[in-house]
């Protein structure tokens, strides 16, 4: 029972670059969740799914867009990334009827330069 | 907006002693309030959580201590361990109404010296 998986660990980019982060949860969850964690800011909604083929935005949504194809999947696209969207991504995912019980996948260390 | 208020930042205890960590909230539809804990390089993990109906729950070292009217809570850790050094986060949800999302605290890095 893997929960949730995120691919891939680490990643270096130029300012610039695109990439795409993979998230994928095995525990048939209805919730996802996008955050980005940095020092001294705790951690931040970026973008949210209630579903399979529904997302909304979270609180830093900008330069940053999501999709939920499969309700076990849901990717996190930087299209132009900048110095800025340097961060430890986490995703999560929680039963329907919940705002809690997150379960967290391990991070993917992103270093834009 | 910061809806959920963590103190202190940081937090240094000697082994044996208690930790405690404070959270304060401004949204009175908040009805959820977990804990979670964090160790570098791992996502964080749900540790404990309560509803505003109890006014503590406790489970093994770990305490939460909730005050509807002053709309705060706290983790209390007792006996702290060294395997207990870990960043903190409090956190809150409005888990009857449309709003599925977690709002968290900015965490509070907990080093228990040996």
């Amino acid at each position: 029972n893997a929960g949730v998986t995120q691919t891939p660990k680490f990643r270096v980019l130029k300012t610039g670059q695109s990439m795409t982060l993979l998230c994928a949860q095995d525990m048939n969850h209805e919730y996802m969740y996008w955050y980005r964690q940095d020092p001294g800011m705790g951690l931040r909604l970026i973008h949210y799914s209630v579903g399979e083929g529904t997302t909304a935005k979270g609180e830093v949504p900008d330069g940053y867009n999501v999709s939920r194809l499969k309700k076990q999947n849901f990717l996190l696209g930087l299209e132009s990334a900048a110095p800025s969207q340097t961060s430890v991504y986490f995703c999560a995912s929680s039963a329907l009827g919940q705002g809690y019980g997150y379960t967290f996948g391990s991070g993917t260390r992103l270093t834009v330069v | 907006q910061q809806q959920v208020k963590q103190s202190p930042q940081s937090l240094i205890v000697q082994k044996g002693g208690i930790s405690i960590i404070n959270c304060a909230y401004e949204n009175t539809a908040f009805d959820y309030f977990p804990w979670y804990q964090q160790f570098p390089g791992k996502g964080p993990a749900l540790l404990i959580a309560i509803r505003p109906d109890v006014s503590e729950k406790k489970e093994g070292r770990f305490t939460i201590s909730f005050n509807k009217s002053a709309k705060q809570f706290s983790l209390h850790i007792m006996d702290s361990q060294p395997g207990d050094s870990a960043t903190y986060f409090c956190a809150a949800s409005n888990s009857g109404g449309s709003n599925y999302k977690l709002t968290f605290g900015k965490g509070t890095l907990l080093t228990v010296n040996p």
